[in-house]
């Protein structure tokens, strides 16, 4: 199976900044990757696909890059809102597999 | 508007069998293929099984394969996902989403709790 590692595990940060969240894969799974916004104790909520392509509704804070083995999301002017677990998920290959999480807290 | 609703969790002895359903709205769900994933409590995601859009295709992850079947009937607009054998560790939140493997919409999740 191929193994999402995101990095931080967590972080705090201010409303107004700009967050950066890594995902590496252990395999080269090219730009087959979405990223999932969880808020506590409810669904996960899919935000962008394929690397980099926004989900319908989503804000345009959000943005995602990456190709190969590495991945990022970046939230620009983080909002109220935004603080949540974010999640990588890669699905070149079966079985899909989700990175560990990233907790986005409040400094 | 999407809707997933999940139903047909609570508590399960070790060695019990469960078996969860997901009404589908707002969609043309015919269309779609779908997924179960779980989460235990206080973890990460994990996909478990995936189902085409004609029920003719099934995928499991070695964790649930063998225990699991998952189907569906496009004229319901409803997922399904029997669990047998169940253990202790397959307490989680379970969702139904819909899409391919990466996951456009998700139900709210039901909790399955695997104990004596």
């Amino acid at each position: 199976d191929i193994q999402m590692t995101q990095s931080p595990s967590s972080l705090s940060a201010s409303v107004g900044d700009r967050v950066t969240i890594t995902c590496r894969a252990s395999q080269d799974i090219s730009s087959w990757v979405g990223w999932y916004q969880q808020k506590a104790g409810k669904a996960p909520k899919a935000l962008i696909y394929a690397s980099s392509y926004l989900q319908s509704g989503v804000p345009s804070r959000f943005s995602g890059s990456g190709s190969g083995t590495d991945f990022t999301l970046t939230i620009s002017n983080l909002q109220p809102e935004d603080f949540a677990t974010y999640y990588c998920q890669q699905y070149n290959s079966f079985p899909p597999t989700f990175g560990q999480g990233t907790k986005v807290e409040i400094k | 508007e999407v809707q997933l609703v999940e139903s047909g969790g609570g508590l399960v002895q070790p060695g019990g069998s469960l078996r969860l359903s997901c009404a589908a709205s707002g969609f043309t769900f015919s269309n779609f293929e779908m997924n179960w994933v779980r989460q235990a409590p206080g973890k990460g995601l994990e996909w478990i099984s995936y189902i085409s859009s004609r029920g003719t295709t099934m995928y499991y992850s070695e964790s649930v394969k063998g225990r699991s079947t998952i189907s569906r009937d496009n004229g319901k607009n409803s997922l399904d996902l029997q669990m047998v054998g169940l253990r202790v560790e397959d307490t989680a939140v379970y969702y139904c989403a819909s899409g391919g493997y990466f996951h456009d919409y998700w139900g709210q999740g039901i909790l399955v709790t695997v104990s004596s």
